[in-house]
């Protein structure tokens, strides 16, 4: 069974500065999705970036961005020039490559931003 | 702004009442979904719908009946809820089929409290 994990349950960064939250899967699978999921304090689920395992180009999205190594497992988001808005709890989420398969969460990250 | 819509945002009902949760979505997707996410975890997977047939029931009581009317529309029926019920429950669709079918969105969630 496939496994998601996030080892840092709260962060904090201070405002303008950069940020990395940690993500680890397991699977047996070859072909497979990845996902960063914002949910701020609203409870609305957003999302942050996706990335897909065949690809080995790194995703960006604006400040945020994937450091996806496939070999080790491991999927971590950096988030650069932080800003209060991206105050929220992040979740890491996997995805097999069947297209009603299950989304996988691990435990999520609350992200606090100081100003 | 969401493309899956929700309501009723917030709902209060006893034990006793019968009540509907509904989803809406205008992007086409083919897959639907309802989560239920307590506070400070992630989302949990109670149904999926694919093509408006039920491919997956997580092993929900029956008091949650899950009606897929038309490839749009989802909605979840609730009776005889027990208070350990109150949570959020996200709706959330995606495509079926090729590299785009993998991206699963939610909406702002229903809030649900049973009393």
């Amino acid at each position: 069974a496939q496994t998601v994990t996030q080892s840092q349950p709260e962060m904090s960064v201070q405002e303008a500065e950069t940020v990395t939250l940690s993500c680890t899967y397991d699977t047996s699978e070859s072909d497979y999705y990845l996902f960063w999921y914002k949910q701020p304090p609203s409870r609305q689920m957003i999302l942050v970036i996706r990335q897909e395992a065949y690809k080995q180009q790194n995703a960006t999205e604006n400040r945020f961005s994937v450091n996806f190594q496939k070999a080790a497992k491991s999927f971590s988001l950096k988030i650069s020039d932080s800003q209060l808005g991206d105050a929220a709890m992040y979740f890491c989420a996997y995805r097999g490559s069947s297209n009603t398969g299950k989304l996988i969460f691990g435990q999520g990250t609350t992200l606090q931003v100081k100003p | 702004d969401t493309e899956v819509t929700q309501t009723p945002k917030h709902l209060v009902m006893g034990m006793t009442n019968k009540k509907s949760l509904k989803c809406e979505q205008h992007m086409g997707h083919r897959a639907m979904y309802w989560y239920k996410q307590k506070a400070k975890k992630p989302p949990e997977l109670m149904f999926v719908y694919s093509y408006e047939k039920l491919s997956i029931n997580e092993s929900v009581p029956s008091r949650f009946s899950p009606e897929c009317p038309n490839s749009s529309l989802l909605n979840l029926h609730l009776h005889a809820l027990q208070p350990e019920d109150s949570a959020l429950y996200l709706c959330a669709s995606s495509q079926v089929g090729g590299t785009r079918g993998n991206t699963i969105y939610f909406g702002e969630g229903s809030w649900l409290t049973v009393v």
